[in-house]
């Protein structure tokens, strides 16, 4: 069975600093991955999704920034974090050809 | 715009008794219509869709809902609503013939009490 990974669980970094979050998906091969972002307010902000390998779709202009350094692996990283970047953020994957998106735990990000 | 609407922000009910959970969409083409359920800090859950065929849907914990396109909606029901259901529900709409390329549009959720 298809399983999905977010690390890590929670973060508080200071403004400024940078930022890596990892997401991984095992047990399917080519999958879409998509990086959300879910505000106080709860509502999900997609802000990249990724059909391969260096495929990158950015959905929001930011100071936020995805890769895909391989099939199952997609990193949602930021070189200086702002107070407004604080958030739960989700990956979710879908398999190839369809929509139905299966998501991870998260990680909440807490920028101070 | 092609958008998806949870007019309820929230709902309340008393254990035991049918829930609803509203959603209303505006997309061109056929849509894929989807609901999900988060529980507090944890990532969303997938509870069921609608794709094609027959209009009621059933899916995981008792959950089911109609599609209604003479309405554009798709409400989540459930007969006899536990404590334990209580969450944030999502509805969201996608599909090729959408032509949102594989994305989702995502409603606001609802967040749904549950009362002993």
């Amino acid at each position: 069975s298809q399983t999905i990974h977010q690390w890590p669980a929670t973060l508080v970094q200071p403004v400024g600093s940078p930022l890596s979050l990892e997401c991984t998906v095992e047990g399917t091969s080519n999958p879409n991955l998509y990086w959300y972002r879910q505000a106080a307010g709860r509502g999900l902000q997609l802000l990249f999704y990724s059909v391969g390998i260096g495929q990158i779709s950015s959905e929001v202009p930011q100071n936020l920034s995805a890769s895909r350094p391989q099939d199952r692996q997609f990193i949602l990283s930021s070189k200086k974090l702002l107070l407004s970047d604080s958030g739960f953020y989700l990956c979710a994957w879908t398999k190839a050809g369809t929509d139905t998106q299966y998501f991870g735990p998260g990680t909440r990000l807490t920028v101070l | 715009a092609q958008s998806v609407a949870q007019p309820e922000d929230q709902v309340n009910v008393a254990e035991g008794n049918p829930l609803t959970v509203k959603c209303t969409y505006s997309v061109s083409g056929n849509p894929y219509l989807f609901w999900y359920v988060q529980y507090p800090n944890r990532g969303l859950q997938f509870l069921l869709k609608y794709i094609t065929g027959d209009n009621l849907v059933k899916g995981s914990y008792g959950f089911e809902a109609e599609f209604n396109k003479s309405q554009t909606s798709f409400h989540l029901k459930k007969p006899s609503a536990l404590v334990s259901d209580s969450a944030l529900y999502f509805c969201a709409v996608g599909g090729p013939g959408t032509g949102n390329n594989r994305k989702l549009i995502w409603g606001l959720g609802t967040s749904l009490a549950v009362n002993p």
